[in-house]
């Protein structure tokens, strides 16, 4: 067990609609980090918080939004889904901002979107 | 631009022997490399990692080594078990000062033959 918590583990929804994807991170964590695997694909970065603040911004679509809350949980909102955002969704955290510590991964939220 | 290539793609080996993954990487300021093994629909989780300020590390049958100068680093894997089949990814501290993300390379798919 990795110390991250995301939930749902899994979500089924149709296209057009919006989802909100929720992570808590290990205890004494600061920063938050959200990446994309689509199936058989490599891990694509999102977004990273640190202490409450954005601190570095992969390919994250327009229609995706993150923010980190004041105990340091975080949420992915999807909204205006597609067929193509369908993936797995991992939430990982570290101690510092990540220069130069492990990152933790959640177990991931499995989204279908129909 | 800032990437991480990851080779070979998908590998197969004879139990027992060793298998060799190599990854390389844009940024000479990078000094955080570490490896990650993702089973079939689980969490990715870190196996080793390896600092700017040596050259090789090893923990019992998997050893990582890396050459600043070349900007290359490899990961090393000897008397290799059917337990050891799964996706590895390499990954490295890309970007700016304050923009730093860990950027992950591509996967290799390892399956070891009984």
């Amino acid at each position: 067990d990795s110390g991250v918590t995301q939930t749902p583990k899994h979500l089924i929804t149709a296209t057009g609609q919006r989802v909100t994807l929720r992570c808590s991170p290990r205890s004494g964590d600061l920063s938050v980090y959200w990446y994309q695997q689509s199936l058989d694909q490599g891990l694509q970065f999102l977004i990273q918080y640190y202490n409450g603040e954005e601190r570095a911004k992969g390919n994250i679509l327009e229609r995706f939004s993150a923010q980190q809350f004041p105990d340091l949980h975080s949420e992915l909102n999807l909204s205006s889904l597609e067929l193509g955002d369908s993936a797995l969704y991992f939430c990982a955290s570290s101690e510092g901002t990540g220069r130069n510590s492990p990152l933790h991964f959640g177990n991931g939220t499995r989204l279908t979107v129909t | 631009g800032e990437n991480v290539e990851q080779h070979p793609s998908t590998l197969s080996v004879q139990e027992g022997d060793s298998a060799v993954i190599k990854c390389t990487y844009s940024d000479s300021a990078s000094n955080y490399f570490p490896w990650y093994k993702q089973e079939l629909g689980k969490r990715p989780q870190l196996i080793i990692d390896i600092r700017s300020n040596v050259g090789e590390k090893k923990d019992q049958r998997i050893a990582v080594t890396l050459n600043k100068t070349a900007k290359h680093f490899s990961l090393h894997i000897t008397e290799t078990q059917p337990e050891d089949s799964a996706v590895y990814f390499c990954a490295a501290v890309l970007g700016d000062f304050g923009n730093e993300k860990l950027t992950f390379g591509t996967g290799t798919r390892l399956t070891i033959i009984p």
